[in-house]
């Protein structure tokens, strides 16, 4: 099964509001990062926040790491409708020497 | 700098045939990494290479292989193809190994087995 599980499955919310997704994963990492996915297309990496960080920020992106908890949110503020694409978090766990990435969320914005 | 680039990006085949994807690195990159991507299993890991040796592989089966040149290069074979095979095929590289950094994806090889 995949380690890093998305939630919601999808998500639809107006231009401009802001948007948060969560991953949940089951053991321990080193790392996790999250990646967008334009229809079809290849991954783009946008945030990699290490297991001994707690928050991290780009432009309107804000990524947390809860690592007792096993869980990572993805804020995207004043939602724009060129980030309507799928969202995944991919998780390095310790000892696998690999990214293992989960479903995705799929979020559309409404103009 | 030149992106990853994957060929062909999209190709047709029928069950039992072979394929062969080939996957161009970013200049300096020493890992690549393939995934395959469904609808229904999501991401899958394949395999990766760094430094022409297999670093890590997933839990595909033998059909799928790989390899990388010494310009980083790589290439994926997938032997008698099987209609659960159709995907898009993606690859990565990375500077240092795959799971530590940044991965950089290229637009994917669509692949279609009838």
């Amino acid at each position: 099964s995949q380690q890093g599980e998305e939630d919601p499955q999808a998500l639809s919310i107006q231009e401009g509001e802001n948007a948060t997704m969560n991953c949940s994963y089951k053991t321990s990492i080193n790392n996790l990062q999250w990646y967008r996915q334009n229809s079809g297309r290849g991954l783009v990496h946008l945030i990699l926040i290490r297991s001994n960080e707690r928050e991290k920020h780009s432009g309107r992106l804000r990524v947390t790491l809860d690592t007792s908890k096993k869980s990572s949110s993805l804020l995207i503020t004043a939602s724009r409708a060129a980030d309507t694409a799928s969202y995944f978090c991919a998780t390095d766990l310790q000892g696998a020497q690999k990214l293992v990435f989960g479903q995705g969320t799929r979020l559309t914005i409404n103009p | 700098k030149a992106g990853v680039t994957q060929t062909p990006r999209y190709l047709i085949k029928t069950r039992g045939q072979q394929v062969t994807l080939s996957c161009s690195p970013i200049s300096g990159h020493r890992s690549v990494s393939w995934y395959q991507q469904t609808p229904g299993q999501g991401l899958q890991f394949l395999f990766e290479y760094f430094s022409e040796t297999q670093r890590n592989k997933g839990n595909f089966p033998g059909r799928f292989s790989g390899r990388q040149f010494s310009n980083s290069r790589s290439e994926m074979n997938v032997s008698t193809l099987e209609l659960g095979d159709s995907a898009l095929y993606l690859c990565a590289s990375s500077l240092w190994t795959a799971n530590t950094g940044e991965l950089f994806f290229g637009e994917g090889s669509r692949l279609t087995v009838l």
